[in-house]
């Protein structure tokens, strides 16, 4: 049982790259979210799913943009990288309700340089 | 609006003496609490939540917490700490209102154990 799984682990971009972050779950889970956790700030939410087919922006959402075309997966997309999105980027599922927890993967450390 | 509030961001206990990490939080509607445990270059794991059942809440690794109305508080302790609890602690709040019930996160406090 995979949980959630995150790819790619680490990544380098130069300013103005443009990259894919990839989450899967196999929990058929209907929300998805992608966070940010930057030192000192805890994390944030960039944007997030309450299923397949829809997205809603979080808290910083600015920079980034998102795809929900198949329930297991949740695509986040950077399209011009600039050096404060260099940060840890955490994919999470739950089921609904919200007393239900969040199920983290394991991250991906972006750098843009 | 929801918010949690963390007071401390780093902490440092002996090896068997007591835990004690504060939360606070902020909602308009009864919310739902957790606290969540990171370890190094890992995602965050669940330690226990609050949904209204009962106000003492158990959690794994012998951790527990209290929902205190009154205070708006949801500190988490454990009575006697081990080199292994050493980690980053995130308290998070969702409000049963509002789509996607998105949990806000508290900026962290890092659990330090010495010998």
């Amino acid at each position: 049982n995979a949980g959630v799984t995150q790819t790619p682990k680490f990544r380098v971009l130069k300013t103005g790259q443009s990259m894919t972050l990839l989450c899967a779950q196999d929990m058929n889970h209907e929300y998805m979210y992608w966070y940010r956790q930057d030192p000192g700030m805890g994390l944030r939410l960039i944007h997030y799913s309450v299923g397949e087919g829809t997205t809603a922006k979080g808290e910083v959402p600015d920079g980034y943009n998102v795809s929900r075309l198949k329930k297991q997966n949740f695509l986040l997309g950077l399209e011009s990288a600039a050096p404060s999105q260099t940060s840890v980027y955490f994919c999470a599922s739950r089921i609904m309700g919200g007393n239900s927890p969040l199920h983290f993967g394991n991250g991906t450390r972006l750098t843009v340089t | 609006a929801q918010s949690v509030t963390q007071l401390g961001s780093h902490v440092s206990v002996s090896e068997g003496a007591l835990v004690l990490l504060r939360c606070n939080y902020s909602s308009s509607v009864p919310p739902y609490l957790f606290w969540y445990v990171q370890y190094p270059n890992q995602g965050l794991q669940l330690l226990l939540k609050y949904t209204s059942a009962a106000t003492l809440v158990k959690g794994i690794n012998g951790f527990e917490a209290e929902f205190k109305k009154s205070e708006t508080s949801f500190h988490l302790t454990k009575p006697s700490a081990h080199m292994s609890d050493a980690a980053e602690y995130f308290c998070a709040v969702s409000s049963p209102q509002g789509g996607g019930n998105k949990l806000t996160f508290g900026t962290g406090t890092q659990l330090k154990v010495e010998l």
